[in-house]
């Protein structure tokens, strides 16, 4: 199995400010499939990035996801008050296994 | 407008059965792979299980092999989760999902918590 490890656990930023979150693997993960998802409280999931660098639908282009093998990043490049929230990377090139990060919380210093 | 409504949650004690269903619509279900997803109160995300289109594929995470089985029925558009000799830390909110892009999920329904306690 894969282990996925989200630093820093808690980043504290203000708004305008460049965010970002590492993600790093156990093992590489096979042909980059990892995925970047947002998660505000009391809500589902939001599909962010898919294979590593891909914007999802609809997410703005402040949001880019970077890197390969064991080592990713989600950047935000201008933060804005709504993307103070949980961020999750998957990893889903382990099959049968997927596994999540931790999590990453960002929170408004 | 693609919806994923999940059911069937609830109390029950250690040991206990219950089955989650999840009515799908807004796509063409019978397309797609699909999941579910748990996460304990105040805890992270974990893969539970995935189906594949016609249902004659599943694969489960380690911590719930054997104890739960995931189905589909296409021509209900439905997912059901049926979960058997539930423990303590199984309590989660269960979330069903659908499969976009090797195993990333687009979509994620509102969740429907599970709760086992005595």
């Amino acid at each position: 199995e894969i282990v996925l490890t989200q630093s820093p656990g808690t980043l504290s930023l203000s708004p305008g400010e460049r965010g970002t979150l590492s993600c790093r693997a156990s093992q590489s993960v096979r042909d980059n499939h990892l995925t970047w998802y947002q998660q505000k409280p009391g809500q589902a999931p939001r599909l962010l990035i898919y294979g590593a660098s891909n914007r999802a639908t609809g997410i703005p282009d402040r949001f880019s996801g970077s890197g390969s093998g064991t080592d990713f990043t989600l950047t935000i490049s201008r933060l804005e008050p709504e993307d103070f929230a949980m961020y999750y990377c998957q990893q889903c090139g382990d099959s049968p296994e997927i596994t999540f990060g931790q999590g990453t919380r960002l929170e408004i210093k | 407008e693609v919806q994923l409504v999940e059911s069937g949650g609830g109390l029950v004690q250690p040991g206990g059965s219950l089955r989650l269903s999840c009515a799908a619509s807004g796509f063409t279900f019978s397309g797609y792979w699909m999941y579910w997803v748990r996460q304990a109160p105040g805890k992270g995300l974990v893969w539970v299980s995935r189906i594949n289109p016609d249902g004659t594929r599943t694969t489960y995470a380690d911590s719930v092999k054997g104890r739960i089985t995931f189905s589909r029925d296409n021509a209900k558009n439905t997912l059901y989760l049926q979960m058997n000799s539930l423990r303590d830390e199984d309590t989660a909110v269960y979330y069903c999902a659908r499969g976009f892009f090797y195993d990333s999920i687009d979509y994620w329904g509102q969740g429907t918590l599970v709760t086992v306690s005595s």
